[in-house]
């Protein structure tokens, strides 16, 4: 079956750096889109980022340009998001997401907070 | 950035009732409009995409309707595992924003 599984969340402080991972398995992993979204607590959800199968198309949220990289290694299955100058405005549960017609398979997500 | 407003921000209702949830985009988006159940601690569940073209699995209460700007989400008759929050989403031009949600509550 299809898994997604994040991993590196955390407590960072502002201005730090993270990376998150995901693992994907029970698909093929290099036919698909792939997208980070995230939640922060009590809030809605925000599409971060978004990546095509081969990595040629990226887009990102304007509230994260210019700090947050995806990227994906297809040989291993796995999706990343590269996150620098963290501010508190970037906690959030960070899902890692399958893109289909719509998300299809959302993993089930990592926290990440940004505090002192 | 496309926006999607949802109403009602929230909704209580029973067991049995019929419930229609609305979403607006702010520009034309045709048919390009998912719906996404998210239950408490849980990450969301896709019910409907292409506006009106049941996921896989979700059971056939639910159903959705419109295209441009003006969409809805029905559920025929609530069941108790039907009290959730709800998003709307477009899927038109990135970043594919999503409304704010509606609660349904019992």
């Amino acid at each position: 079956q299809v898994q997604l599984v994040e991993s590196g969340g955390g407590l960072v402080k502002p201005g730090g750096s993270l990376r998150l991972s995901c693992a994907a398995s029970g698909f093929s992993f290099s036919d698909y889109y792939m997208s980070w979204i995230r939640q922060a607590p009590g809030k809605g959800l925000e599409w971060v980022s978004y990546i095509s199968t081969s990595g040629s198309t990226i887009y990102y949220a304007n509230s994260v340009k210019g700090r947050f990289t995806i990227s994906r290694d297809n040989a291993k299955n796995s999706l990343y998001l590269q996150m620098n100058s963290l501010r508190a405005e970037d906690t959030a549960v960070y899902y890692c997401a399958r893109v289909s017609r719509g998300v299809d398979y959302w993993g089930q997500g990592t926290l990440v907070t940004v505090s002192s | 950035d496309i926006q999607m407003t949802q109403s009602p921000s929230s909704l209580s209702a029973s067991v049995g009732d019929r419930v229609t949830i609305s979403c607006q985009a702010s520009h034309d988006i045709s048919n390009l409009l998912n719906w996404y159940q998210q239950k408490p601690g849980k990450a969301p569940n896709l019910l409907i995409y292409d506006a009106s073209n049941l996921e896989t699995g979700v059971p056939s209460r639910f159903s959705g309707s419109g295209s441009g700007t003006d969409f809805t989400v029905t559920i025929s008759s609530l069941q108790p595992e039907d009290f959730a929050t709800y998003y709307c989403q477009q899927f038109d031009k990135f970043p594919y924003t999503f409304g704010q949600g509606t609660k349904l509550e019992i």
